[in-house]
């Protein structure tokens, strides 16, 4: 079984631009939950979609914002890159969520690598 | 809000020895699930141990075990045996419903051969 898949793994921007990162789930997993690891805030929550939809959202600014197509594939934007955005993102896929934590276990992508010049 | 403190940020151990990684967290919850994640470099984080509130065992996966003391809100992860594959980032998180995983800062173990 093929596992979490993130792209691109690395990118370069530059301030004010946009990006969008992908993430495709472990097949039959319908949750998927972004998060941005940095070394002076470590892991933080992003949001979480189940099925579509956002089911939770983080402490982030309106400028990041994702979505989840029909496949649970899911995609996270960051639209007015700032410095402070340069971040390693990791999404994570589970069957049945956050909330179903208690059965199952988040699996991890490598996560993608954004710097913002 | 929930927080997690990891106040080691660095952990050195001789192979074959043990080593235990401190937590603490502060929640007015009663029922949540607190988790230890490895983070090889450059590598998936993956999960080590999981650990349910209500449970008063503490959770043993091989050589990791976790000491959970709900009342002083504490939870340590003991590595027994370790092997140089254990060298890795290692977070401690909490997680209530879906309000998202609350992760540590984390702590880097470092193994001596």
């Amino acid at each position: 079984k093929a596992g979490v898949t993130q792209t691109p793994r690395y990118l370069i921007k530059t301030r004010g631009q946009q990006v969008t990162l992908s993430c495709s789930p472990i097949s039959g997993h319908r949750s998927v939950s972004w998060y941005q690891q940095t070394p002076g805030q470590g892991l933080q929550f992003l949001f979480e979609y189940f099925s579509e939809t956002q089911r939770n959202k983080g402490n982030f600014p309106g400028r990041f914002s994702g979505r989840q197509f029909s496949n649970s594939r899911s995609e996270m934007n960051v639209s007015t890159l700032e410095l402070g955005d340069s971040a390693l993102y990791l999404c994570a896929s589970s069957p049945e969520g956050l909330a179903g934590l208690n059965t199952g276990e988040l699996f991890f992508g490598e996560g993608s690598r954004l710097t913002v010049l | 809000a929930q927080t997690v403190t990891q106040s080691q940020p660095e952990m050195s151990v001789q192979e074959a020895e043990t080593v235990t990684l401190s937590c603490t967290y502060d929640t007015s919850e009663s029922d949540y699930y607190l988790f230890w994640y490895k983070q090889p470099p450059s590598r998936q984080m993956i999960l080590v141990i999981r650990q349910e509130a209500y449970k008063q065992q503490n959770a043993t996966e091989n050589r990791f075990s976790v000491n959970f003391q709900k009342a002083a809100k504490s939870f340590s992860l003991k590595i027994s045996d370790s092997q140089l594959g254990d060298a890795a980032m290692y977070f401690c998180a909490y997680l209530r419903g879906a309000d998202g995983l609350t992760f540590g800062k984390g702590t880097h173990l470092i193994i001596q051969p």
